[in-house]
């Protein structure tokens, strides 16, 4: 059965760096798109990062959310999505998820889910 | 950027009554690239409940369904059982990033 797990939060520092990273089995994982949702404590769903099944394209949140601090990529040789997430500060406290979207290409629905993994920033 | 607005905030009823959750779109989802989430509080992972406005997603029970286009969409659950006591969330995939989420429907037991 398809599974995501996520693995890398923790305790950081504002302005320090963390990377994330999922791990994917029961499905052949180059085919198929994925995606980085957070979720602050208490809130709502929040879109991160998407990258396609092959790591070429790569899309993020806009504005100063997380665009230019954050870089999703894939090891397709390891069945690992990774987010590196430098520069960060306290409003990125949150649980990452990483989610798989339904196609390889572009961007759709996502199909499933990892359990997250906690990310704390403070000093 | 579409932002999508959910109602109620929370929806409180009781086992065996029907639910229904609105989503309204503050533009037009293109292609009705409406999806809805269903989120267990303390209970990983999200799993996913109707795609594409209308379609149940594997495994999700009948009386799951899902309607609407354009800005406004709809999820009715015809008889609650006690397990779909969550947090939904809808969301938009349309043909401009980003994709957005609403800020959820809480439903809870009466």
């Amino acid at each position: 059965q398809v599974q995501l797990v996520e693995s890398g939060g923790g305790v950081v520092q504002p302005g320090r760096s963390l990377r994330l990273s999922c791990a994917a089995s029961g499905f052949t994982f180059s085919t198929y798109a994925m995606h980085w949702v957070r979720q602050a404590p208490g809130q709502g769903l929040e879109w991160v990062a998407l990258i396609s099944s092959d790591g070429s394209s790569k899309y993020y949140a806009d504005a100063d959310s997380v665009k230019g601090r954050f870089t999703i990529s894939r090891d397709n040789s390891k069945n690992t999505l990774y987010l590196q997430m430098n520069s960060l500060r306290a409003g990125d406290t949150a649980v990452y998820y990483c989610a798989r979207d339904r196609f390889g290409s572009g961007w759709s629905y996502f199909d499933y889910w990892g359990q997250g993994t906690l990310v704390t920033v403070s000093s | 950027e579409i932002v999508l607005t959910q109602s109620p905030g929370t929806l409180s009823l009781s086992p065996g009554e029907r639910a229904t959750l609105s989503c309204r779109a503050s533009q037009s989802v293109s292609s009705s690239y409406l999806a809805w989430y269903q989120q267990r509080p303390g209970q990983a992972p999200t799993r996913l409940v109707i795609y594409g406005a209308s379609s149940r997603a594997t495994g999700i029970p009948d009386r799951f369904s899902g309607s609407g286009s354009g800005t406004d969409f709809t999820l009715t659950i015809s008889r609650l059982e006690p397990e779909d006591f969550a947090v939904y969330y809808c969301q938009q995939y349309g043909s401009s990033l980003p994709i957005t989420f609403g800020q959820g429907t809480r439903l809870e037991i009466k």
